[in-house]
């Protein structure tokens, strides 16, 4: 069974420090990486998309992935009070259309 | 607009009445998908469809639901004889290819009393 483990937190940070979540998944046939932000009440919303070994950045965030350890992360730079929110990581594997959504960290930016 | 969109936002019903809930891809879209998210869970996956190939309900959790796409675009969701632990917020997202991510709808939050 295809598993994404995420540490539940709450993930607790200053103001202007730099956040690390991370994922870890079991299927080594997996292709696609997705990063999602549900704030409480609200529906996901897709931060990052990685599909290759590496770091990829985009503003204050950047995904890592590591396909031989079978993790990606995500950081997010000089955090914010407004990057508060449960950060779900999905797993595509090749060929199908389905992901497998870890049950997310919560972040906690404290002023 | 632009993105997923979902009808009604919020629903409030009594046990054992059925409720239709409604979904409108982004165009174009050829998959969507159906999940629910209860109070601070992960979401819960429930019904795929791709194009008009026949759907993978391997997540549907009982025979009262079911969900249906018509012409390859808008979906209903639909739950026959609800129970109170129906109660959630329900999902819908699409997506284009296969390697490339779901865009989410604001959900509906259905109430059972």
């Amino acid at each position: 069974q295809k598993e994404v483990e995420q540490n539940s937190g709450p993930l607790s940070v200053p103001e202007g420090a730099i956040a690390s979540l991370n994922c870890t998944y079991s299927d080594r046939v997996s292709q696609s990486f997705f990063w999602y932000r549900q704030y409480s009440g609200k529906s996901p919303e897709l931060i990052m998309s990685i599909y290759s070994n590496g770091d990829k950045e985009d503003g204050r965030f950047t995904a890592q992935l590591n396909k031989a350890s079978q993790y990606v992360s995500l950081l997010i730079r000089d955090s914010q009070p407004s990057d508060s929110a449960t950060y779900l990581c999905a797993v595509k594997q090749g060929g199908s259309y389905i992901p497998t959504f870890g049950r997310g960290t919560s972040l906690i930016v404290h002023p | 607009g632009a993105g997923v969109s979902q009808s009604p936002s919020n629903k409030v019903t009594e046990k054992g009445k059925d409720v239709e809930l409604r979904c409108d891809p982004i165009s174009g879209h050829t998959a969507l998908y159906w999940y629910r998210q209860s109070l601070g869970q992960g979401l819960e996956f429930l019904i795929y469809f791709q194009g008009n190939s026949a759907p993978d309900k391997s997540g549907l959790p009982s025979d009262r639901f079911s969900a249906e796409r018509t012409g390859g675009s808008v979906s209903t969701l639909t739950i026959q004889r609800t129970q109170q632990e129906d109660s959630a917020v329900y999902l819908c997202a699409s997506g284009a290819r296969e390697d490339q991510p779901q865009h989410f709808g604001d959900g509906t939050r259905l109430s059972i009393l």
